[in-house]
């Protein structure tokens, strides 16, 4: 069974603040995409990394894939209160369906 | 274009009830997935499709589960009876891929007294 772990399980900051959030497994995966999860809502794909040791920017938002494809980050510069949800990594490996981890909670106070 | 349709939005049920949650899913997409998200457990995959056919059940906790989808465009998956420990939050999602982007619908939160 394939697992991905998130760290932190939960973040609290001020606006403004920088952070990276991690996704971590021992299994190797041929994609890994990164969904953002807000209150009442199911979650949205953000960005799909695909190569070892891709960087992808969205705005203030940059995501890794590690070289080895087993991890991921997410860094968010100056975080902002519309930054709060839920972030969700989620892995694709041969012919499996997504394995998802259980994912980051972010609460970003004004 | 209208995203995954998901209904009830809630549901709040007795044990013993028969609980029945419904989907439409993206026109054009070959795949729909049934997710159940809970604090503890996170996203979990009940089920998934391919051009309606049911591909991999594993993750249907129990024989009280069942989901079909007898056309393109129709979903559901029925709890028969409902306990409280099947209190959740029920997504469906599709795709064009069995590995794509998931287009989640809203959910169905289910609450089990």
């Amino acid at each position: 069974t394939q697992l991905l772990e998130q760290s932190p399980q939960f973040l609290s900051i001020q606006e403004g603040e920088n952070l990276t959030v991690y996704c971590n497994s021992s299994s190797v995966f041929s994609s890994l995409q990164w969904y953002r999860q807000e209150p009442g809502e199911g979650p949205v794909l953000l960005v799909t990394v695909v190569t070892g040791g891709e960087v992808k920017k969205l705005k203030r938002l940059t995501f890794q894939f590690g070289d080895a494809r087993k991890d991921s980050s997410l860094h968010i510069t100056a975080a902002q209160p519309g930054d709060t949800g839920l972030y969700l990594c989620a892995g694709a490996s041969g012919y499996s369906t997504l394995t998802f981890g259980k994912g980051t909670m972010l609460l970003v106070s004004p | 274009d209208a995203g995954v349709i998901q209904s009830p939005r809630h549901e709040v049920t007795e044990m013993g009830q028969e609980v029945t949650l419904r989907c439409k899913p993206i026109s054009g997409h070959d795949y729909l997935f049934w997710y159940r998200q809970t604090m503890m457990r996170g996203l979990e995959l009940l089920i998934y499709f391919n051009n309606n056919v049911p591909i991999d059940d594993s993750g249907m906790p129990e024989d009280r589960f069942s989901a079909k989808m007898p056309n393109a465009s129709f979903s559901t998956l029925k709890i028969q009876p409902s306990e409280p420990r099947d209190s959740a939050v029920y997504f469906c999602a599709s795709s064009n891929l069995r590995a794509g982007e998931l287009f989640f619908g809203e959910g169905s939160r289910l609450t089990v007294l």
